[in-house]
């Protein structure tokens, strides 16, 4: 069984649409959690880390539930520069990640 | 802000040539790692280094070596290139200590190596 696991779109989805992405992992010794963002031909970089709480960035709503190993993302009103490639992040101890295969979402006008 | 730099963005190889990927972050991270990164496969970890003087395999080490040269640099050696090495190549890395993982021990990327083995 894969440590994470997203399902991989794509999602085609109107500007000012609400999209939820949705992510799995298998290890409940897993520490830490993260969306990172991946356009075309480029490097994953951070979009928001994930608190146990919950935590919001503008648009963007994070999501954590450790009782069912799973993590959410929420993007509201999407623009089209939201499209990309969107990775969960699991980690366990000082350096050991793990990343899904990631969501490609695309935003059409 | 330079963060992690890796050398070269671009390269086309012929089979059985060797090369080495440079790596080199100016965070004062502890670890350093390699992935590979194909349609369809996700990122795929090849070696890491927990901290200097240390290195481990990860999920796909055949065919590639690696040198922790310093704290700052990793470097990653095809000794004979294979077409199916063909991908790009990510450097990345964190923290790796203890006082960074309650507080979210991320992880950072370069800006990735094209290489293509014809």
């Amino acid at each position: 069984r894969k440590e994470v696991e997203q399902d991989p779109g794509p999602f085609n989805v109107p500007e000012g649409a609400t999209v939820a992405f949705n992510c799995t992992y298998s290890n409940s010794a897993s520490q830490s959690f993260f969306w990172y963002r991946q356009d075309c031909r480029k490097e994953p970089k951070l979009l928001m880390s994930v608190y146990s709480s919950g935590n919001e960035d503008g648009r963007f709503t994070a999501q954590l539930n450790r009782a069912s190993q799973y993590i959410s993302l929420l993007i509201r009103d999407s623009k089209l520069s939201d499209s990309a490639t969107y990775l969960c992040v699991v980690s366990r101890g000082f350096n050991k990640f793990y990343f899904g295969s990631g969501t490609k979402l695309n935003v059409k006008p | 802000n330079a963060g992690v730099t890796q050398t070269p963005k671009f390269q086309v190889l012929k089979t059985g040539q060797s090369m080495t990927l440079q790596c080199a972050q100016d965070m004062n991270h502890n670890s350093m790692y390699w992935y590979r990164q194909d349609p369809g496969m996700g990122l795929r970890l090849i070696y890491y280094s927990a901290s200097e003087g240390t290195t481990d395999k990860g999920e796909v080490p055949n065919g590639y070596n690696v040198s922790r040269l310093n704290k700052r640099e990793f470097s990653l050696r095809l000794e004979s290139a294979a077409p199916s090495q063909t991908s790009v190549y990510f450097c990345a890395s964190s923290a790796g200590h203890r006082a960074f993982v309650s507080s979210g021990n991320t992880i950072y990327f370069g800006e990735g190596s094209w290489l293509t083995v014809v």
